[in-house]
């Protein structure tokens, strides 16, 4: 059974500063991973999505990394704004199945 | 760019009453998911239609049921409510075969039970 864990679950930095966020899942056989952004009480909005063939994806300020055989993602933020702030979730999706398997997140403040 | 509707945002209901939850997805978006998040968890799959076919199935209550439309549309119907059916209750899309199924959400339906 896929589990997702993200850690750290909350990271509070200055404005400017790069940010890792890191994304762990127990079964590498995904199909796909996404990042997600939430805002608090709101929808999910989807930043990136790898593909299980891909290593990285790149929009804007934000690059996400993928490595199947340590079970890892990672979810780089250049140059954090406060309006970053939010709660990041990756989830996994794996073959066969239509079911996003979501991490508990990581709740991100960005300061001016 | 058009993105996916869900009705209403807001509903209040009393336990043992019944709710119905409906999605528009995103226009040439064939494939529909219902996605339950209760205070403070991540989102847990409910169900997924594709081509009005019930496609996958995760931890639906019985006492739910869904189904999707000829115009994809989906309604999320819940009966005999209960204190912890309490959510917020997202519905997603996404297109057979493009952009590797990536699935985009709507602003989700909030409901509260009491």
């Amino acid at each position: 059974k896929q589990e997702v864990t993200q850690i750290p679950a909350a990271l509070s930095v200055p404005e400017g500063e790069n940010l890792v966020l890191n994304c762990s899942f127990t079964d590498s056989a995904i199909y796909n991973l996404q990042w997600f952004r939430q805002d608090p009480g709101k929808g999910l909005t989807s930043l990136l999505l790898i593909q299980s063939s891909q290593r990285e994806q790149t929009s804007g300020r934000l690059n996400a990394s993928l490595d199947k055989s340590s079970g890892r993602s990672t979810l780089y933020i250049a140059a954090s704004q406060p309006g970053d702030s939010a709660t990041y979730l990756c989830a996994s999706r794996s073959y066969n199945t239509d079911k996003l398997i979501f991490g508990t997140g990581t709740r991100l403040q960005v300061f001016p | 760019a058009a993105g996916v509707i869900q009705s209403p945002r807001h509903l209040i209901k009393e336990k043992r009453e019944t709710a119905t939850l409906k999605c528009y997805p995103i226009p040439r978006h064939d494939t529909v998911y219902w996605y339950q998040q209760g205070p403070g968890q991540d989102p847990q799959f409910l169900i997924s239609f594709y081509e009005k076919m019930q496609s996958d199935k995760g931890s639906i209550p019985d006492r739910f049921s869904a189904q999707q439309f000829s115009d994809y549309h989906s309604e999320l119907n819940m009966s005999s409510l209960e204190l912890g059916d309490s959510a917020l209750y997202f519905c997603a899309s996404s297109r057979m075969g493009q952009g590797w199924y990536e699935q985009y959400f709507g602003p989700g339906t909030r409901l509260t039970v009491t």
